[in-house]
């Protein structure tokens, strides 16, 4: 079965500083990917998405993430922090082929941004 | 357009009382979501409508749960009895595609249920 790891549930940086927010998938077969992103007491906000091609994703407000097969890894950066990036982050993972291709999200990373 | 309409926005109820939790998707996409929030589990999907047919209702916790969508603009999420325990954030979310899993999905405001 799918499964999807975000190693740590928090993470702060400075404002101006690099983010990275980490993220490990366990899957049979490359899977889709995506970052979604939830603002406080707003629904979820799709940041960016990995299906086929390049391997390099970039997305919205600044946001990039790379697909890593050997790693199993689909990382989310942005070169520099900004006050308004301070919300909570979820990984997800897709395959169609299993499990009928719904979401797996991981229980996500608060990002705190300081002045 | 105005995105995904939830309502109520906040719940709070007593045990064993019925919930019903509605939801309006964009107008125009095929694919409907129910996802529950809750600290200890994540973000679950609970059941899944395209063309307002249940496609799949695996994360549909017990019978004490349904969902109905009865046409293209509505749908509802019922608990019947509620329990301290379905205390959670619930999302309602759509999406363009028919094979909706990969295509972006936009949620909804989601609805705080409390339970006591």
């Amino acid at each position: 079965a799918q499964s999807v790891t975000q190693l740590g549930s928090h993470v702060s940086v400075s404002e101006g500083a690099l983010v990275l927010l980490r993220c490990n998938y366990s899957s049979s077969v490359p899977p889709y990917l995506f970052w979604y992103v939830q603002y406080p007491n707003q629904g979820l906000q799709l940041l960016l998405k990995y299906t086929t091609g390049a391997t390099l994703v970039k997305g919205i407000n600044g946001f990039e993430a790379e697909f890593k097969k050997s790693e199993t890894s689909f990382h989310l950066t942005k070169p520099s922090a900004h006050m308004s990036d301070a919300a909570e982050y979820f990984c997800a993972v897709s395959d169609p082929r299993n499990q009928g291709g719904k979401l797996i999200f991981g229980q996500g990373t608060e990002l705190s941004v300081k002045p | 357009d105005a995105g995904v309409i939830q309502s109520p926005r906040h719940e709070v109820t007593e045990m064993g009382q019925e919930v019903t939790l509605r939801c309006k998707p964009i107008s125009g996409h095929n694919s409907l979501f129910w996802y529950r929030q809750t600290m200890m589990r994540g973000l679950e999907l609970l059941i899944y409508f395209n063309n307002n047919v249940p496609i799949d209702d695996s994360g549909m916790p017990e019978d004490r749960f349904s969902a109905k969508m009865p046409n293209a603009s509505f749908s509802t999420l019922k608990i019947q009895p509620s329990e301290p325990r379905d205390s959670a954030v619930y999302f309602c979310a759509s999406s363009l595609a028919e094979f909706a899993y990969t295509d972006t999905q936009y949620f909804g405001p989601g609805t705080r249920l409390t339970v006591l």
